[in-house]
Formats: C-alpha cells, sequence, structure tokens
C-alpha cells in the first residue's frame, strides 16, 4: 500500500512566523503536491513537483513556497504565516501510470 | 464554466437506501475518472478508478462514465453509516502533467 505520511496533524502557529509542513512518501513516485482544502472551496492547489528540486505554482502559491531536495519528501513553506493561512493542508503523491493522486491523513493549521 | 461540477449536498438518506452520487464535465478529453472518499478532518482516499468508459464493480459500489453525456455517477448499494462522508470526483485527460480537476465533493450522511 501506498503510503504519505504528513508530519503532524495539527498546529497552531502565530502570525508572522515561519511555519515549514513535511510530506514523505513511500512509494519513489515522481510527482507530489500540495493543496488547501477550505469549507465550500473544495481542494486548490498550491504547488506541486515532477522530480527532485523541480516545482511548479498551482493555482494559489501566494505566500507559500517548496522544497524538494529529495525524492521522497515535499516540503511546504509558509514564509510569515497569515490568518488567512488557517486551513487544511493535503500532501499527495501520485501513481504516474494510472494518474491516481495518493493521499496523506492532512495537517489542520490554525494562524493565530 | 467550471470543468467539473459536483453537487455539494448535503444529502441525507436512512440506512438501507441506495446512493447516487454524480459529476459533469466539460472536457471531452478527459479519460481517467476517479471516485474519493473523505471522513471528517482526514485525507481522502481512493475509492473507484476507471479508464475510459463503461461501469466498475467493487462490492457495494459501483462507478459509471457516460462520456457520450460527459458524467459519472457513484453508486452506493445498502447504504450504511459508515459510508457517511465526503465524496470526490476526480479527472483527467492524462496529459496536464499529472493534475487532476476535482469536484468540489459531496457529503452525505447515512441515517440509521
Amino acid at each position: 500500500d501506498v503510503k504519505v505520511t504528513q508530519s503532524s496533524r495539527y498546529l497552531v502557529k502565530r502570525t508572522g512566523e515561519k511555519v515549514f509542513l513535511e510530506c514523505v512518501q513511500d512509494m519513489d513516485h515522481e510527482n507530489m503536491f500540495w493543496y488547501r482544502q477550505d469549507p465550500g472551496l473544495g481542494l486548490r492547489l498550491i504547488y506541486f513537483s515532477y522530480d527532485v528540486k523541480m516545482k511548479e505554482k498551482g493555482d494559489i502559491p501566494e505566500g507559500y513556497s517548496v522544497s524538494r531536495e529529495k525524492k521522497e519528501r515535499f516540503s511546504l513553506i509558509l514564509e510569515s504565516a497569515s490568518t488567512n493561512q488557517t486551513s487544511m493542508y493535503l500532501c499527495a503523491s501520485q501513481d504516474l501510470a494510472k494518474n491516481i493522486q495518493y493521499f496523506g491523513a492532512g495537517t489542520r493549521l490554525s494562524v493565530l | 464554466q467550471k470543468e467539473v461540477e459536483q453537487d455539494p449536498g448535503p444529502l441525507s438518506v436512512p440506512e438501507g437506501a441506495i446512493v447516487s452520487l454524480n459529476c459533469t464535465y466539460s472536457n471531452s478529453a478527459f479519460q481517467y475518472f476517479m471516485w474519493y472518499r473523505q471522513y471528517s478532518r482526514k485525507g481522502p482516499e481512493l475509492l473507484m478508478y476507471t479508464y475510459s468508459s463503461g461501469n466498475k464493480e467493487d462490492g457495494r459500489f459501483t462507478a459509471q462514465v457516460d462520456k457520450s453525456s460527459k458524467y459519472i455517477s457513484l453508486f452506493i448499494r445498502d447504504s450504511q453509516p459508515s459510508d457517511s462522508a465526503t465524496y470526490l470526483c476526480a479527472i483527467t485527460t492524462g496529459n496536464q502533467g499529472g493534475k487532476l480537476i476535482f469536484g468540489q465533493g459531496t457529503e452525505l450522511s447515512v441515517k440509521p
């Protein structure tokens, strides 16, 4: 079974803090994704990566950056957290042969 | 017009009912169709996967693709309270760099 692990289930941070969300997958997948999920807005793509050190902006990249130094690990960085970044963050890795994305359990981030 | 439309519900049914969940899409080039189930405060998990058209059955679940109508459905037979979750459709052409287009999700509640 594919395993996608997000480092934290719940995080509480203060406005202005730098926040790191970590994601690790165990299936040697090239593609990895970061989404945020908000009520009424569905899943929105923040960034994705199709290889080590490669990244592409998604639909809502503002206020975020990413890092992919190793194939199995994809990090989302909030450079200066703001209250409007309070959300559920979901990481996914992808089986390219079938285009299936496998999700982690999610990180619920609250920025106070 | 959104690429994928999904009624957000909420949908409430009695235990044992047959549930029909649907998505419509606009691009006839879509080839890969998925249904994800997401329990409250958890990440989405893949429920059904279909390539191209036709039906696929797995236990109480049936996924149906009608490419002529650009319409996909998920049927749940003999619904159980444990089926209470949000169901998201996801589609892609396979030529979108791995990106999936997600529906907004339908919230289902199965009452005992």
